[in-house]
């Protein structure tokens, strides 16, 4: 199957300062990618939809000046917390969709962790 | 708009028995209808997929889930547990467009009693 990479998978950083979190498609192309939050013991909120060359669609409530999303190229998309704040401490996963036979399939990458202190 | 019932948090099984996790959906379009596991701080692993094909569909590690149209369900099925499946499920429903965002079901984590 199509492989997403996520990275760091885990971060901790200062009150105050940015954290870029990177998604790549190792070996296809993705015009779109996805962006979750998941808060422990609760499902996955998407934040936002990437779109390659143009700006992302933010989810109803989602910060877009905190969250910056660039889809720069067809297989990277970057989320950058910016000042962050203890408040989004949590998981966070992209995600790319492919077409398999008839269908199409989301993959995931492995998530990042992020502890803000 | 879209959306997943997964009834309860949590499931208990004991190993060898059989696995039991509910789906409902809601779509005003034909859905498309996923089941994805997560273990601790990982991402998802997809355990199979309907996408208007076969209505009983098989995934890996022995899962498989009916589509019931009638009952907007899509139950995920698995005849012997193992310690392994113990994890956090979700239900997920999309549209067929290409890049339909996803929406997921809230969860159910599924414990295996030896």
């Amino acid at each position: 199957g199509a492989v997403v990479s996520q990275h760091p998978s885990r971060v901790i950083c200062k009150s105050g300062t940015s954290v870029k979190i990177e998604c790549r498609s190792l070996d296809f192309q993705a015009t779109t990618m996805f962006w979750y939050r998941q808060f422990p013991k609760q499902s996955l909120m998407l934040m936002a939809t990437s779109n390659e060359g143009s700006k992302a669609t933010y989810e109803q409530g989602v910060e877009k000046d905190k969250f910056l999303i660039n889809h720069a190229s067809l297989t990277l998309s970057t989320l950058t917390v910016t000042s962050a704040h203890p408040e989004d401490s949590s998981f966070y996963i992209c995600s790319a969709r492919v077409r398999t036979g008839p269908g199409t399939e989301a993959f995931f990458g492995q998530g990042t962790r992020l502890t803000v202190v | 708009a879209q959306s997943v019932t997964q009834l309860g948090s949590h499931v208990s099984v004991s190993e060898g028995a059989l696995v039991l996790l509910r789906c409902n959906y809601s779509s005003s379009v034909p859905p498309y209808l996923f089941w994805y596991v997560q273990y601790p701080n990982q991402g998802l692993q997809l355990l199979l997929k309907y996408t208007s094909a076969a209505t009983l569909v098989k995934g890996i590690n022995g899962f498989e889930a009916e589509f019931k149209k009638s009952e907007t369900s899509f139950h995920l099925t698995k005849p012997s547990a193992h310690m392994s499946d113990a994890a956090e499920y979700f239900c997920a429903v999309s549209d067929p467009g290409a890049n339909s965002k996803l929406t997921f079901g809230k969860g159910i984590t599924l414990s295996v009693r030896p």
